[in-house]
Protein backbone atom coordinates (compact mmCIF):
# COMPACT_ATOMS: atom_id res chain seq x y z
CA UNK A 1 0.00 0.00 0.00
CA UNK A 2 1.01 3.54 -0.99
CA UNK A 3 2.25 5.70 2.17
CA UNK A 4 0.51 8.60 3.19
CA UNK A 5 1.77 11.95 5.13
CA UNK A 6 -0.39 13.60 7.28
CA UNK A 7 0.27 17.26 9.54
CA UNK A 8 1.00 16.04 12.86
CA UNK A 9 -1.69 18.74 14.47
CA UNK A 10 -4.48 21.30 13.02
CA UNK A 11 -6.73 23.75 14.89
CA UNK A 12 -10.09 24.82 13.38
CA UNK A 13 -12.28 27.18 15.21
CA UNK A 14 -15.89 26.04 15.97
CA UNK A 15 -18.90 26.27 12.73
CA UNK A 16 -16.02 27.03 10.74
CA UNK A 17 -14.76 24.26 7.71
CA UNK A 18 -11.91 21.53 8.29
CA UNK A 19 -9.74 20.80 5.96
CA UNK A 20 -7.09 18.13 6.33
CA UNK A 21 -4.41 17.00 4.09
CA UNK A 22 -3.17 13.82 2.95
CA UNK A 23 -0.14 13.27 0.71
CA UNK A 24 -0.27 9.78 -0.92
CA UNK A 25 2.38 10.73 -4.01
CA UNK A 26 2.98 6.86 -4.67
CA UNK A 27 -0.26 6.05 -5.03
CA UNK A 28 -1.06 3.57 -7.57
CA UNK A 29 -4.38 3.65 -10.23
CA UNK A 30 -6.00 0.79 -8.15
CA UNK A 31 -5.34 2.02 -4.69
CA UNK A 32 -8.14 3.94 -2.71
CA UNK A 33 -8.08 6.53 -0.23
CA UNK A 34 -9.95 6.05 2.93
CA UNK A 35 -10.41 8.04 5.98
CA UNK A 36 -11.19 6.61 9.50
CA UNK A 37 -11.38 9.42 12.74
CA UNK A 38 -11.03 8.12 16.19
CA UNK A 39 -12.19 10.28 18.88
CA UNK A 40 -9.94 9.96 22.46
CA UNK A 41 -10.12 6.44 23.72
CA UNK A 42 -13.14 5.47 21.31
CA UNK A 43 -13.11 3.56 18.42
CA UNK A 44 -11.69 4.07 15.00
CA UNK A 45 -14.58 5.44 12.71
CA UNK A 46 -15.16 5.16 9.18
CA UNK A 47 -15.91 8.38 7.68
CA UNK A 48 -15.27 8.21 3.80
CA UNK A 49 -13.17 6.74 0.79
CA UNK A 50 -13.01 7.33 -2.87
CA UNK A 51 -10.91 6.42 -5.70
CA UNK A 52 -10.39 9.32 -8.26
CA UNK A 53 -13.98 11.18 -8.12
CA UNK A 54 -14.44 13.51 -5.14
CA UNK A 55 -17.34 12.20 -3.15
CA UNK A 56 -19.99 13.16 -0.47
CA UNK A 57 -21.57 11.67 2.63
CA UNK A 58 -23.34 13.17 5.98
CA UNK A 59 -19.88 12.98 7.26
CA UNK A 60 -17.59 14.79 5.14
CA UNK A 61 -16.62 15.46 1.40
CA UNK A 62 -13.12 14.02 0.16
CA UNK A 63 -11.50 15.90 -2.80
CA UNK A 64 -9.08 13.88 -4.14
CA UNK A 65 -6.50 15.91 -6.78
CA UNK A 66 -6.55 14.54 -10.87
CA UNK A 67 -3.31 13.48 -10.19
CA UNK A 68 -4.21 11.24 -7.11
CA UNK A 69 -1.24 12.34 -5.42
CA UNK A 70 -3.12 14.06 -2.30
CA UNK A 71 -6.10 14.33 -1.06
CA UNK A 72 -8.12 16.71 1.18
CA UNK A 73 -10.85 15.82 3.85
CA UNK A 74 -13.26 18.42 4.46
CA UNK A 75 -15.37 18.81 7.78
CA UNK A 76 -18.06 21.41 6.71
CA UNK A 77 -18.59 23.04 9.78
CA UNK A 78 -16.96 21.65 12.49
CA UNK A 79 -18.10 21.28 15.67
CA UNK A 80 -15.92 20.33 19.55
CA UNK A 81 -17.48 16.82 18.70
CA UNK A 82 -15.18 16.68 15.66
CA UNK A 83 -11.99 16.76 17.67
CA UNK A 84 -10.12 13.08 16.93
CA UNK A 85 -7.54 11.86 15.23
CA UNK A 86 -7.73 11.75 11.38
CA UNK A 87 -6.61 9.18 9.65
CA UNK A 88 -5.75 8.52 5.97
CA UNK A 89 -5.01 5.34 4.42
CA UNK A 90 -4.53 4.08 1.03
CA UNK A 91 -5.39 0.65 0.06
CA UNK A 92 -5.57 -1.56 -2.95
CA UNK A 93 -6.22 -4.83 -3.68
CA UNK A 94 -3.59 -6.33 -1.96
CA UNK A 95 -4.36 -5.12 0.74
CA UNK A 96 -7.07 -7.63 1.32
CA UNK A 97 -8.16 -7.57 4.95
CA UNK A 98 -4.86 -5.30 5.95
CA UNK A 99 -5.83 -1.97 7.04
CA UNK A 100 -2.98 0.29 8.64
CA UNK A 101 -2.71 3.06 10.34
CA UNK A 102 -0.53 5.91 9.80
CA UNK A 103 0.19 8.34 13.20
CA UNK A 104 -2.52 10.68 11.87
CA UNK A 105 -3.55 14.15 12.41
CA UNK A 106 -5.16 15.19 15.46
CA UNK A 107 -7.81 17.76 14.82
CA UNK A 108 -8.67 20.18 17.65
CA UNK A 109 -11.86 22.17 17.43
CA UNK A 110 -12.06 25.35 19.52
CA UNK A 111 -15.16 26.84 21.05
CA UNK B 1 -26.74 -0.42 11.95
CA UNK B 2 -23.26 -0.42 11.71
CA UNK B 3 -22.64 -1.52 15.51
CA UNK B 4 -19.99 -3.82 16.72
CA UNK B 5 -20.12 -4.46 20.32
CA UNK B 6 -17.09 -5.45 22.69
CA UNK B 7 -17.50 -6.79 26.67
CA UNK B 8 -16.22 -5.41 28.89
CA UNK B 9 -15.26 -2.09 28.55
CA UNK B 10 -12.29 -2.33 31.14
CA UNK B 11 -10.37 -5.02 32.57
CA UNK B 12 -8.02 -5.00 35.02
CA UNK B 13 -6.20 -9.00 35.37
CA UNK B 14 -2.66 -10.09 37.17
CA UNK B 15 -0.28 -11.66 34.95
CA UNK B 16 -1.43 -15.37 36.17
CA UNK B 17 -5.10 -14.96 35.17
CA UNK B 18 -6.91 -16.41 32.80
CA UNK B 19 -9.63 -13.61 31.08
CA UNK B 20 -11.42 -13.16 27.72
CA UNK B 21 -12.25 -10.57 25.35
CA UNK B 22 -15.78 -10.45 23.69
CA UNK B 23 -17.00 -9.20 20.26
CA UNK B 24 -19.96 -9.00 18.66
CA UNK B 25 -21.84 -7.84 15.46
CA UNK B 26 -25.04 -8.67 13.81
CA UNK B 27 -24.54 -7.31 10.51
CA UNK B 28 -23.77 -10.23 8.78
CA UNK B 29 -20.23 -9.46 8.13
CA UNK B 30 -17.90 -12.84 7.62
CA UNK B 31 -14.49 -11.26 8.45
CA UNK B 32 -13.66 -10.30 12.14
CA UNK B 33 -10.70 -8.51 13.41
CA UNK B 34 -8.57 -8.30 16.58
CA UNK B 35 -6.54 -4.91 16.65
CA UNK B 36 -4.15 -3.71 20.04
CA UNK B 37 -3.45 -0.11 20.86
CA UNK B 38 -1.24 1.02 22.98
CA UNK B 39 -1.05 4.79 23.98
CA UNK B 40 -0.81 7.65 21.55
CA UNK B 41 -0.48 5.10 18.82
CA UNK B 42 -2.06 4.44 15.90
CA UNK B 43 -4.02 0.50 16.20
CA UNK B 44 -2.09 -2.34 14.80
CA UNK B 45 -3.35 -5.55 13.36
CA UNK B 46 -3.34 -9.05 15.65
CA UNK B 47 -5.73 -11.27 13.91
CA UNK B 48 -7.93 -11.45 11.59
CA UNK B 49 -10.90 -14.23 11.02
CA UNK B 50 -12.71 -14.77 7.45
CA UNK B 51 -15.52 -17.31 6.96
CA UNK B 52 -14.82 -18.44 10.71
CA UNK B 53 -10.93 -19.28 10.14
CA UNK B 54 -8.21 -17.67 11.21
CA UNK B 55 -6.69 -16.10 7.60
CA UNK B 56 -3.66 -13.28 9.35
CA UNK B 57 -1.68 -13.79 12.65
CA UNK B 58 0.60 -10.92 12.96
CA UNK B 59 3.08 -12.87 14.74
CA UNK B 60 1.09 -12.81 17.90
CA UNK B 61 2.37 -14.44 21.42
CA UNK B 62 0.73 -17.57 22.30
CA UNK B 63 -0.47 -15.59 24.96
CA UNK B 64 -3.17 -14.06 23.28
CA UNK B 65 -5.77 -17.19 21.79
CA UNK B 66 -8.23 -16.00 19.11
CA UNK B 67 -11.61 -17.89 18.48
CA UNK B 68 -14.12 -17.59 16.28
CA UNK B 69 -16.94 -19.96 17.66
CA UNK B 70 -19.58 -18.27 14.43
CA UNK B 71 -19.54 -15.82 12.17
CA UNK B 72 -21.26 -12.89 14.45
CA UNK B 73 -18.70 -13.83 17.34
CA UNK B 74 -15.05 -13.09 18.05
CA UNK B 75 -13.27 -14.27 21.40
CA UNK B 76 -9.79 -13.26 22.43
CA UNK B 77 -8.08 -15.25 25.31
CA UNK B 78 -5.47 -13.90 27.54
CA UNK B 79 -3.63 -16.09 30.06
CA UNK B 80 -0.03 -14.86 31.40
CA UNK B 81 0.08 -11.49 30.24
CA UNK B 82 2.86 -8.86 30.69
CA UNK B 83 2.25 -5.73 32.09
CA UNK B 84 3.51 -4.42 28.45
CA UNK B 85 0.44 -5.89 26.75
CA UNK B 86 -1.90 -3.38 28.69
CA UNK B 87 -3.68 -1.50 25.82
CA UNK B 88 -6.68 -1.15 24.04
CA UNK B 89 -8.14 -3.63 22.65
CA UNK B 90 -10.04 -3.30 19.20
CA UNK B 91 -12.63 -5.50 17.80
CA UNK B 92 -13.58 -4.67 13.53
CA UNK B 93 -15.47 -6.45 11.33
CA UNK B 94 -16.15 -6.51 6.96
CA UNK B 95 -18.36 -8.09 4.78
CA UNK B 96 -15.75 -10.92 3.64
CA UNK B 97 -12.55 -10.07 4.53
CA UNK B 98 -10.95 -11.54 1.71
CA UNK B 99 -8.32 -10.37 -0.88
CA UNK B 100 -10.25 -9.11 -3.28
CA UNK B 101 -9.80 -5.88 -2.55
CA UNK B 102 -10.42 -2.91 0.10
CA UNK B 103 -13.53 -3.40 2.34
CA UNK B 104 -14.86 -0.73 4.77
CA UNK B 105 -14.13 -1.78 7.99
CA UNK B 106 -16.20 -0.91 11.27
CA UNK B 107 -14.50 -0.81 14.48
CA UNK B 108 -15.86 -1.47 18.54
CA UNK B 109 -15.30 0.70 21.01
CA UNK B 110 -12.61 -0.90 22.39
CA UNK B 111 -11.71 -3.43 25.80
CA UNK B 112 -9.42 -1.28 27.61
CA UNK B 113 -7.18 -3.62 29.50
CA UNK B 114 -4.68 -3.75 32.54
CA UNK B 115 -2.03 -5.92 33.16
CA UNK B 116 -0.94 -5.69 36.66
Amino acid sequence: DAKTTQPTSMDCAEGRAANLPCNHSTISGNEYVYWYRQIHSQGPQYIIHGLKNNETNEMASLIITEDRKSSTLILPHATLRDTAVYYCIVRGETSGSRLTFGEGTQLTVNP
Amino acid sequence: DTEVTQTPKHLVMGMTNKKSLKCEQHMGHRAMYWYKQKAKKPPELMFVYSYEKLSINESVPSRFSPECPNSSLLNLHLHALQPEDSALYLCASSRFGTSGGPETQYFGPGTRLLVL
